[in-house]
């Protein structure tokens, strides 16, 4: 079945204790983002990668990292977690040969930075 | 200046009535696609359509059905004799020729009374 992982689903944590939000995906794909989602504001590119070893800001990249070593994984990476992070997360794949089709989301991580 | 507004943030109707989404969008890209997402109170997101900038026919499905309109920029989403299930936050979203980004509305919730 054609998905896209995100583990831990839920996630809480306290200032500042570096956390790792893991992404996979098993289509293959070669595009890989990550967005935030806060209430009003829909849903925010924080990173995303158009292959391996490929990526680049979002709108919204500011205390997040991010890696791109295997085509499958795209790790979101907090180094120092602030409670202005709180929020869900969801990590997406896409074909990037194909323009006209849409992204796959993974599950959504729910984090709460305390 | 936003991408893709949805003016409406929260729509109440009575199960069997029809409701119309709106999705107004910005581009000067003479090549772009456009999508809508649904996302239940589960939490996933789920696609529901995708749509080229050089097909302008409006599209049915079930009870959904979708119109979209260049000269206004618009590309909303009509659901016919609503259920209780169509219940949930509904995105739509942009992505432009140069395909790095997906930009998303800030959603319409829909509740859906019996």
């Amino acid at each position: 079945e054609a998905q896209v992982t995100q583990n831990p689903r839920y996630l809480i944590t306290v200032t500042g204790k570096k956390l790792t939000v893991t992404c996979s995906q098993n289509m293959n794909h070669e595009y890989m983002s990550w967005y935030r989602q806060d209430p009003g504001l829909g849903l925010r590119q924080i990173y995303y990668s158009m292959n391996v070893e490929v990526t680049d800001k979002g709108d919204v990249p500011e205390g997040y990292k991010v890696s791109r070593k295997e085509k499958r994984n795209f790790p979101l990476i907090l180094e120092s977690p602030s409670p202005n992070q709180t929020s869900l997360y969801f990590c997406a794949s896409r074909d990037s040969l194909l323009m006209n089709t849409e992204a796959f989301f993974g599950q959504g991580t729910r984090l709460t930075v305390v | 200046a936003q991408k893709v507004t949805q003016a409406q943030t929260e729509i109440s109707v009575v199960e069997k009535e029809d409701v119309t989404l709106d999705c107004v969008y910005e581009t000067r890209d003479t090549t772009y696609y456009l999508f809508w997402y649904k996302q239940p109170p589960s939490g996933e997101l789920v696609f529901l359509i995708r749509r080229n900038s050089f097909d302008e026919q409006n599209e049915i499905s079930g009870r959904y059905s979708w119109n979209f309109q260049k000269s206004t920029s618009s590309f909303n989403f009509t659901i016919t004799a609503s259920q209780v299930v169509d219940s949930a936050v509904y995105f739509c979203a942009l992505s432009e020729a140069n395909f790095n980004k997906f930009y998303f509305g800030s959603g319409t919730k829909l509740n859906v009374k019996p």
